[in-house]
């Protein structure tokens, strides 16, 4: 069965000081991995996903994400936070297009950005 | 396009009444997918359609949670009789038929609260 771990429930950074989020994931074949932004009181936006070829992908809002197969991790990282960054954000694996597999969400981890 | 649209936006009802979530998916789309949101469970597929059909509702709690999509620009998520349980934030998401399940986006949810 496909699942997601995101160890980090909350974490707090200070403006300017790079984040790195983590992921890891079980999948039974080649995953395709996403990551979400939610803010407060909204729906969920796509940042990034990774389907195949370079394992650092560029996402939205400065974000990047690195594929580790041998790690079976897909951190998400951002080199210089702002304020405005401050919200949840979601894990997720699933197969491609044309599979049955769902995507599969992690439980989230709580951004904090101090000021 | 306007993107994923979810009425109402937030719903308080009393226990044992009827709830009707609505879902308007962006044009074009075929897949509709409805996600409940909780703390304790976090993001959780309930059912998906295909143009306009049901796939897999294995992810509904129990009968008193039906879903319909009479066509293709309209989606109703139902609860009869609701408890306090199924307090939660539900939603929405589309997604085209090239992208499957993979790219799924997001409506702004309906925060449900039942008394």
């Amino acid at each position: 069965a496909q699942s997601v771990t995101q160890p980090d429930i909350h974490i707090t950074v200070s403006e300017g000081a790079s984040l790195e989020l983590r992921c890891n994931y079980s999948y039974g074949a080649t995953p395709y991995l996403f990551w979400y932004v939610q803010s407060p009181g909204q729906g969920l936006q796509l940042l990034l996903k990774y389907f195949s070829g370079d394992t650092l992908v560029q996402g939205i809002k400065g974000f990047e994400a690195e594929f580790k197969r041998s790690q079976s991790s897909f951190n998400l990282r951002k080199p210089s936070v702002h304020w405005s960054d401050a919200a949840e954000y979601f894990c997720a694996v699933g197969g491609g297009p044309g599979t049955a597999s769902k995507l599969t969400f992690g439980t989230g981890t709580r951004l904090q950005v101090t000021l | 396009d306007a993107g994923v649209i979810q009425s109402p936006r937030h719903e308080v009802t009393e226990m044992g009444q009827e709830v009707t979530l609505r879902c308007k998916p962006i044009s074009g789309h075929d897949y509709l997918f409805w996600y409940r949101q909780t703390m304790m469970r976090g993001l959780e597929l309930l059912i998906y359609f295909n143009n306009n059909v049901p796939i897999d509702d294995s992810g509904m709690p129990e009968d008193r949670f039906s879903a319909k999509m009479p066509n293709a620009s309209f989606s109703t998520l139902k609860i009869q009789p609701s408890e306090p349980r199924d307090s939660a934030v539900y939603f929405c998401a589309s997604s085209p038929s090239a992208g499957g399940f993979v790219i799924q986006y997001f409506g702004a949810g309906t925060r449900l609260s039942v008394l």
